[in-house]
């Protein structure tokens, strides 16, 4: 069974630039979450999505936004890049409770290196 | 924030049982404890999840206070490859399909050593 792909592995990206990075979920799996990993703030999230709509959001600039397909295939991006914004961009997807009424972990892909010079 | 409190590193020898504690005395009684791991520049990996009972799988054992104020992660015969940060996450999980999402804290670095 495919685990969550996420592309690209790496991206180097000028300040001001935009970023758009895929994720793609379990098969089956409805919800996508997307979360920020760096060295001094840890892993914060950002948002989850959940049959095409935003269902939460974490506390970051409207630079950041997401969507999700029809195929549960999940994009975030981020415009106008800080050097802050480098960081480990982690994607997770879970069966959902909505869906199975059961409790499930979320199952995370190995993330996209994004580095902003 | 986070709503756990773990140390920030723990050693263990290879072979041996890790005991993870972790604490979270402000926790609800519909939140479920977490523990996802984090090897390095890797996505964290979920291990094990529980309420109120003791829960096993084929990766760990999971003990949670009669009081559900504190749990603790155990690898019962610890690897090199088991050295990661550990995550104890508090969760709120919605039957009826609210948000879901994952506080994580700063987790413990588990050592094993040879």
């Amino acid at each position: 069974k495919a685990g969550v792909t996420q592309t690209p592995r790496y991206l180097i990206k000028t300040r001001g630039q935009q970023v758009t990075l895929s994720c793609s979920p379990i098969s089956g799996h409805r919800s996508v979450s997307w979360y920020q990993q760096t060295p001094g703030q840890g892993l914060q999230f950002l948002f989850e999505y959940f049959s095409e709509t935003q269902r939460n959001k974490g506390n970051f600039p409207g630079r950041f936004s997401g969507r999700q397909f029809s195929n549960s295939r999940s994009e975030m991006n981020v415009s106008t890049l800080e050097l802050g914004d480098s960081a480990l961009y982690l994607c997770a997807s879970s069966l959902s409770a909505a869906v199975s009424h059961k409790i499930y972990g979320y199952t995370f892909g190995s993330g996209t290196r994004l580095t902003v010079v | 924030d986070a709503k756990t409190t773990q140390p920030p590193s723990m050693d263990c020898a290879e072979g041996r049982a890790a005991n993870l504690p972790c604490n979270h005395s402000t926790i609800s009684g519909n939140e479920y404890v977490y523990w996802y791991r984090q090897i390095h520049s890797q996505g964290p990996q979920y291990i094990i999840h529980g309420l109120k009972n003791n829960e096993t799988n084929e990766m760990a054992s999971l003990i949670i206070t009669e009081d559900r104020k504190s749990s603790t992660l155990i690898l019962p015969h610890a690897t090199l490859r088991d050295t990661a940060v550990y995550y104890c996450i508090v969760r709120v999980d919605s039957i009826q399909g609210g948000s879901e999402k994952l506080v994580f804290g700063k987790g413990t670095k588990l050592t094993v050593n040879p």
